[in-house]
Parts: structure tokens; sequence; C-alpha cells
């Protein structure tokens, strides 16, 4: 898996857009990117996933950029809820994908 | 539907001892992972299933680290003779391919080993 370097941490105002910026320049040209986020005590949670493309959900939107070498995940309107660590990773999309390399992720803070 | 269940939530044990960890993943899951993650720390991968084979068991740091997967389903993380650097939280997670999913992994909520 190609590594990924997030930065250590961020703080974002409550309902304002959090951006996360993941840089993986090392990507290959069937690895997906993968965002996870971690709240205090509990187990990691998936929250999107891309290939080229730009991607939106419920949770979130990622843009990755043309030669996809970094990507960013954008919360729209952070709350007190989303303080937490996200994980960027990058992985191949099929049965066989194996392991996952998190790395140390990105501690984001939203305050009041 | 369920998600992934680990048992217990927390163990607590003298070093020396032996312990299991148990992860039942999603039903119909092929792919199973364990993960462990120190205090302040991220993500260390420990081994990988498919099916009730483990193609990867790289990250297992030690012979006293081992682990099963029975009828494609549940799987037990043994750690033998237990050291004080084994205290960590240990995370299962599950994926698969079908659904329409993107074949993200879904995690449990870990169980906390501390060796005393």
């Amino acid at each position: 898996d190609a590594k990924t370097t997030q930065p250590t941490s961020m703080d974002c105002a409550e309902g304002r857009a959090a951006n996360l910026p993941c840089n993986h320049s090392t990507i290959s040209g069937n690895e997906y990117v993968y965002w996870y986020r971690q709240i205090h005590s509990q187990g990691p949670q998936y929250i999107i996933h891309g290939l080229k493309n730009n991607e939106t959900n419920e949770m979130a939107s990622l843009i990755i950029t043309e030669d996809r070498k970094s990507s960013t995940l954008i919360l729209p309107h952070a709350t007190l809820r989303d303080t937490a660590v996200y994980y960027c990773i990058v992985r191949v999309l099929n049965t066989n994908a194996g392991k996952s390399t998190f790395g140390d992720g990105t501690t984001l803070t939203v305050k009041p | 539907g369920a998600g992934v269940s680990q048992s217990p939530s927390n163990k607590v044990t003298e070093k020396g001892k032996d312990v299991e960890l148990r992860c039942d993943p999603i039903s119909g899951h092929t792919a199973l992972y364990w993960y462990r993650q120190s205090l302040g720390q991220g993500l260390e991968f420990l081994i990988y299933f498919q099916g009730n084979s483990a193609p990867d068991k790289s990250g297992l740091p030690s012979d006293r680290f081992s682990a099963e997967r029975t009828g494609g389903s549940v799987s037990t993380l043994t750690i033998q003779r237990t050291q004080q650097e084994d205290s960590a939280v240990y995370l299962c997670a599950s994926s698969s391919p079908l659904g329409g999913g993107g074949n993200e992994q879904f995690f449990g909520p870990g169980t906390r080993l501390t060796v005393l």
C-alpha cells in the first residue's frame, strides 16, 4: 500500500467547513483513497472512498487532484461530534486487498 | 444488521498468562483483519484472513501471537505468555466486496487489554 502523509492536528470552528488534506504521491493506478475517522474510545468508522472523481455522501465530500497525488476530505458543516482522528489510507478495491496501512492520522478538534 | 462485535470489551490479566480475544464479523464478510492500537498511537496491522486462511500474517509481533478463523466467520486472537508491552486496544474489522460496497472495512469496538 502507498504511504500517506497528513498533518498531525487541525482546528475548526463549529459550523464551518473542515478541510483535511492528505498526500499520497506514490499511489498506484489501481489504488483507491479511503477516509476513516476514530472518535475517542471507539473503533474507526468508514467515511468515504474514491478513485479519481470527486465523491460526496451524507457524511463528507472527497476531492482528489487530477494527478491523484493528494486529496482533501471536506466536512461541510463541522459539529462538535466531528472531533476525532481522521485517517487517510490507500488500498486496492478487491477481495484480496489485504491489510491497510493506517498512519497517525489528523486529530481534528472542532471548537464552539 | 449487526456490526462487528468483539469480546471481551476489557481484559485485565497478569504477566505470563494467556489470553483469547474474540471477533464476530459482519455476516457474509469474507475478509477479517486484526489491528492493535497502543495508547495515543495509530493502528498497527497484525493479521488478515480471507475466508479461513491467513494470506498475510506479517504484522504478528512474535510467535506468542496467533490467530485462527473457523467457518469463515468467528476469529480468535491468542496471546501466550502476555507481556506488559502487549497492553493495547485490539481491533477487529471485516469487509466484503459484495453488495455494491467499496470493500471498506467495518471495525468493531475493540478489546482493551491490560497486562499487569
